[in-house]
């Protein structure tokens, strides 16, 4: 178990530019989230996967990010056209989901920070 | 609503104990947790309690929930400096379903030496 591992750690980019993030989860767990947080905030939702199939995505996800998990093993958060308020921490996490009446645990990556110029 | 408060600060001196409080709205509650975060790091999960305990021991962690006022808190005995970091508050609602955890907005813990 090498934990949650995230990259690249940190990525600057110009507005307008496109950037894609990956993730490792945990070998053999499940589910797969990503979230967002910025300075003095909470972790803000952004999406997850149960395997390879995307369950949700937050309302507040604007078209221009999309997540894959296509083997349901790794995956990857593209942000396109990238906009200065996309400036975040984005962190990964990923769980063994075994039901809605077990206790699940997240377990995170270090997280990849991204500076949009 | 859904919503959890923590204060936003605490300072302690080394060897002392830290009590780090939060408060949530929502009684529909499963699972409470804290999740530590150190600057430029992800989150690692410290403990949690299932919303049916009062207290739970981890070493030099105890959780206390007291459901009836919807508060929880979190004390670190004999804090040292290694654990100077933000520390988060989250609760599982009962959605079955992760995406429904809800965020304190951290309380940043600086231990003295």
């Amino acid at each position: 178990d090498t934990g949650v591992s995230q990259n690249p750690r940190h990525k600057i980019t110009k507005r307008g530019q496109n950037v894609t993030f990956r993730c490792d989860p945990i070998s053999e767990h499940n589910r797969l989230y990503w979230y967002r947080q910025t300075l003095g905030q909470g972790p803000e939702f952004l999406t997850y996967f149960q395997n390879e199939a995307q369950l949700e995505k937050s309302r507040l996800l604007s078209d221009r990010f999309s997540a894959e998990r296509p083997k349901g093993s790794f995956s990857t958060l593209e942000i396109q056209r990238t906009e200065q308020g996309d400036s975040a921490m984005y962190l990964c996490a990923s769980s063994d989901y075994r039901g809605p009446a077990t206790n699940e645990k997240l377990f995170f990556g270090s997280g990849t920070q991204l500076s949009v110029l | 609503g859904e919503d959890v408060e923590q204060s936003l600060f605490l300072s302690v001196r080394e060897g002392d104990s830290s009590v780090i409080n939060c408060t949530y709205t929502d009684s529909s509650s499963t699972y409470l947790y804290w999740y530590k975060q150190e600057p430029g790091a992800g989150l690692q999960l410290l403990t949690y309690i299932f919303s049916n305990m009062d207290m739970k021991q981890d070493q030099r962690l105890t959780v206390l929930l007291n459901k009836k006022d919807k508060h929880l808190s979190l004390r670190i005995a004999d804090t040292q400096t290694g654990d100077s970091a933000i520390y988060f508050c989250a609760e599982r609602l009962y959605a079955g379903n992760n995406r429904k955890l809800i965020w304190g907005l951290g309380t940043s813990l600086a231990v003295n030496p």
